[in-house]
């Protein structure tokens, strides 16, 4: 059964401070890998996408790597603010014919100021 | 502004009642997806479609019956509630591209007592 494993759990930083989430996945075969802010009572949003051929891609401060061979990924966030406080969803995308996707269980960020 | 609208928002059943709950996108996205989202879990998979007339059953199907009778509907059907379905369930659409993201809704959440 195709698994994402989000870790930590939960994770509280000071604002200003920098920050990295981490994700496995054991997806197979795969197509993309997605990282996802939920802001609490709202719906994901989308921060990246990275397909197998892509080890970096940045969104502001939010910069997602990929580490295909490993079937890791993780998201750093640089400088935070109040505003990141949300869990962040580690998505993975199986190739086929309808591409199901695979959920992560989320890591609950708290920024204080 | 353009997205995924989703209705009601909120919604208390008897255990036992029906409802249903209505998606709406106009994005002329060909895939839809109805998502639920408990507590410490990960968004989970009831049922999608791929197009117009089509739907396929996802990783927790039982009790939910759907229909995407028009491309931008998808409705999610609770044929008799039961307490177990008490969730917060999320609609998405995205275009037929594997590597594009999900544009997901507000929410609906259900409390079946």
């Amino acid at each position: 059964k195709n698994q994402v494993e989000q870790s930590p759990q939960s994770l509280i930083i000071l604002e200003g401070k920098n920050c990295t989430l981490q994700c496995n996945y054991t997806v197979s075969p795969f197509s993309n890998l997605r990282w996802y802010k939920q802001d609490t009572g709202r719906g994901p949003v989308s921060l990246t996408i990275m397909t197998f051929s892509e080890n970096t891609k940045s969104n502001g401060r939010y910069t997602a790597t990929l580490d295909a061979d490993t079937k890791q990924s993780s998201l750093h966030i640089t400088a935070s603010q109040l505003s990141d406080s949300a869990s962040y969803i580690c998505v993975s995308i199986e190739r086929g014919g309808s591409y199901i996707p695979t959920f992560g269980r989320g890591t609950s960020l708290i920024v204080h100021p | 502004n353009a997205g995924v609208t989703q209705t009601p928002k909120f919604r208390v059943l008897k255990t036992g009642q029906s409802m249903t709950l209505l998606c709406a996108q106009d994005m002329n996205h060909e895939y839809m997806y109805w998502y639920r989202q408990d507590p410490g879990m990960g968004l989970r998979l009831i049922h999608y479609s791929v197009g117009e007339g089509t739907t396929a059953k996802g990783e927790v199907p039982d009790g939910y019956n759907v229909s995407r009778l028009k491309k931008q509907n998808f409705l999610l059907g609770l044929e008799s509630a039961a307490p177990s379905q008490t969730s917060v369930y999320f609609c998405a659409s995205s275009k037929q591209e594997p590597a594009y993201g999900y544009t997901f809704g507000s929410g609906t959440r259900l409390t079946v007592v």
